[in-house]
């Protein structure tokens, strides 16, 4: 199993641009996740998904938007990319059943200029 | 929002000495679990735990829920240079695990 796999692993954005951030998981997982990583804040979460088709708000949503067709991918979009979205960013998933323990992907930088 | 409490934010300690860090809610937590974040790297899973009380241990790591279920704690005895790196806590409210803002370990040889 490759588990948790994101792509790209580094990116760099212009202000207003707009980009996609893959994620995808082969451990039949229903529960995917995506957070954000800032130094000093921990790990905020920005929108989770229980299902294919279902998805719900985490922390800080605002700037993105998510979608989960399938079980396997969950992508993260910025629709019109800000400086304040400069970030790494991680997907996580797990079942939905226990263990609830959280597998996370390897994480893309993005630097918005 | 987050829903707990780490502190402290930075621990150096020298290779050999011991390293706790606490996690501390406001509400009942129904569980907490412990990750660890190595530099440049992705959080893994450590533990859950789910009792009052409970206490688990992994080698050198010994993790703690309390009576109350409103904190938590990591102690690492006799730190290595290989227990570099920032633990987190982190607890579900529904659906959504939200962390806390972790404790950066550093470890001088």
């Amino acid at each position: 199993n490759a588990g948790v796999t994101q792509t790209p692993k580094f990116q760099v954005l212009k202000t207003g641009q707009s980009m996609t951030l893959q994620c995808a998981q082969d451990m039949n997982h229903e529960y995917m996740s995506w957070y954000r990583q800032d130094p000093g804040m921990g790990l905020r979460l920005i929108h989770y998904s229980v299902g294919a088709g279902i998805t719900d708000q985490g922390e800080v949503p605002n700037g993105y938007n998510v979608s989960r067709s399938t079980t396997e991918d969950f992508p993260l979009r910025l629709l019109s990319a800000a400086p304040s979205q400069t970030s790494v960013y991680f997907c996580a998933s797990r079942q939905t059943g226990g263990p609830y323990e959280q597998y996370f992907g390897p994480g893309t930088r993005l630097t918005v200029t | 929002g987050q829903q707990v409490m780490q502190i402290p934010q930075y621990q150096h300690v020298q290779e050999g000495e011991d390293f706790t860090t606490y996690c501390n809610s406001s509400t009942t937590l129904s569980n907490i679990q412990w990750y660890k974040q190595r530099p440049g790297g992705h959080p893994v899973f450590l533990i859950q735990l789910v009792k009052s009380g409970e206490v688990k241990k992994q080698k050198r790591l010994t993790f703690q829920f309390g009576e109350a279920k409103k904190n938590s704690s990591l102690h690492i005895t006799a730190t290595q240079t290989t227990d570099v790196g920032t633990y987190f806590c982190a607890a579900y409210s529904g659906y959504a695990l939200n962390f806390g803002k972790g404790t950066s370990l550093l470890v001088t040889p």
